[in-house]
Order: C-alpha cells, then sequence, then structure tokens
C-alpha cells in the first residue's frame, strides 16, 4: 500500500502571499490531520478531518484553513503568510475509527519557506 | 501547546547499549504513541498503548504506560547507529479526534 503523499515538499513564498499545500492519504483512510513542526513551538496540532468534516481544531489563526475532498484527499491552506509560518508542514492519515487504536500515519512533509 | 515533556532532552550512547526515555503528560488519556523522527522528514509510527495497557512490546522496543502517574517510558534494546533520531510521544485525549498532543521530543544518537 502507497503511504501518505504530500505536494510540494519545499516551497518558498514571500510575505503576504498565499499558499496551498496538498496531502494524499493511504488508500481506505478517511481521516487526515494536519501538524506545524518549528524548532521553537514544536510539532502543533491544526485540524482534523473526517469524512469532508472538521472534526477538530486546534489554536491556529483564520489564516490557517483547511477541507478535504470525497477521495479524502485533503488540502490546506494559509493566506496572508508571516514570517513565523515557516515551518514543516506534516500530514497524518488514519481509518478515523476508534479513539483507542487509531493510528496515524505521517507524510514526508512541506518545507515552506517565507521570505 | 505541547502536552508534556519528554527527558532526556538528548542522549547519546554506543552500539549495543539500551536507551530510555521518559515521557509525562497533564491530562487523562485514550491512548500514548511513540514516534520516530529522523532529520527534520516525516514522523514514523513505532507503538501505540492504550490507557488500560501497562506495557507493550515491539521488537527491540518496550513501552511502559503509569496513568496514575501520568508518564510512559520507551526502551531500546540494542541499539543501532540506524536509531539515531528524534523520538516523541504523543497523547490522544479522550474526547479529541484526530489529535495528537506532542512532547518535545528526546534526540538519541548512537555511535557505532
Amino acid at each position: 500500500k502507497a503511504g501518505v503523499t504530500q505536494t510540494p515538499r519545499y516551497l518558498i513564498k514571500t510575505r503576504g502571499q498565499q499558499v496551498t499545500l496538498s496531502c494524499s492519504p493511504i488508500s481506505g483512510h478517511r481521516s487526515v490531520s494536519w501538524y506545524q513542526q518549528t524548532p521553537g513551538q514544536g510539532l502543533q496540532f491544526l485540524f482534523e478531518y473526517f469524512s469532508e468534516t472538521q472534526r477538530n481544531k486546534g489554536n491556529f489563526p483564520g489564516r490557517f484553513s483547511g477541507r478535504q475532498f470525497s477521495n479524502s484527499r485533503s488540502e490546506m491552506n494559509v493566506s496572508t503568510l508571516e514570517l513565523g509560518d515557516s515551518a514543516l508542514y506534516l500530514c497524518a492519515s488514519s481509518l478515523g475509527g476508534a479513539l483507542s487504536t487509531d493510528t496515524q500515519y505521517f507524510g514526508p512533509g512541506t518545507r515552506l519557506t517565507v521570505l | 501547546s505541547q502536552q508534556g515533556e519528554e527527558d532526556p532532552q538528548a542522549l547519546s550512547i554506543q552500539e549495543g547499549e539500551n536507551a530510555t526515555m521518559n515521557c509525562s503528560y497533564k491530562t487523562s488519556i485514550n491512548n500514548l504513541q511513540w514516534y520516530r523522527q529522523n532529520s527534520g522528514r516525516g514522523l514514523v509510527h513505532l507503538i501505540l498503548i492504550r490507557s488500560n495497557e501497562r506495557e507493550k512490546h515491539s521488537g527491540r522496543l518496550r513501552v511502559t504506560l503509569d496513568t496514575s502517574k501520568k508518564s510512559s517510558s520507551l526502551l531500546i534494546t540494542a541499539s543501532r547507529a540506524a536509531d539515531t533520531a528524534s523520538y516523541f510521544c504523543a497523547t490522544v485525549r479522550t474526547d479529541s479526534w484526530g489529535k495528537l498532543q506532542f512532547g518535545a521530543g528526546t534526540q538519541v544518537v548512537v555511535t557505532p
């Protein structure tokens, strides 16, 4: 089975621009979660989608948004980029079933640099 | 904000030695998971332990969970140079779908 894929792998943008990141989950997985990883804040949860609905959300400003399509693929959008948005953005997919056993599998990440 | 802390922050050992790292967390959990990350790449899932389990094994990995102390430990036995990585614990709260709360991680260096 193919793993989680993320595109693009690297991205350079300037302040004020917007960016869209894409994540394709493992086949059969219906849940996609997004995380931001920075040296200062570590790994932080952005949001989770299940069957096209946002089921959970972290503490990020409204500039960060996402969506999920009927084939479970997900996109994350960041508008009005700030220097502090430079980070590794990771998505993870899971079956989305029972909380106690639901394992998340991560993609390789998208490295975003904001200049 | 992160759920908890990991100890130590960094660990340097030689091949063949055991590596132990600890994780503490703050709230009630549904399960706790350990992940490995090599040099800023994606995270690799190692093991999941449910809140009603006390110990779990997978190959050279042994994880314990003490919910009364809100802590977990990961033991890697007979370490190899390929085990060099950052190790993160992550918790799932009972009411929080799809949200892993990560610790700060332990950076492990295994010297040949």
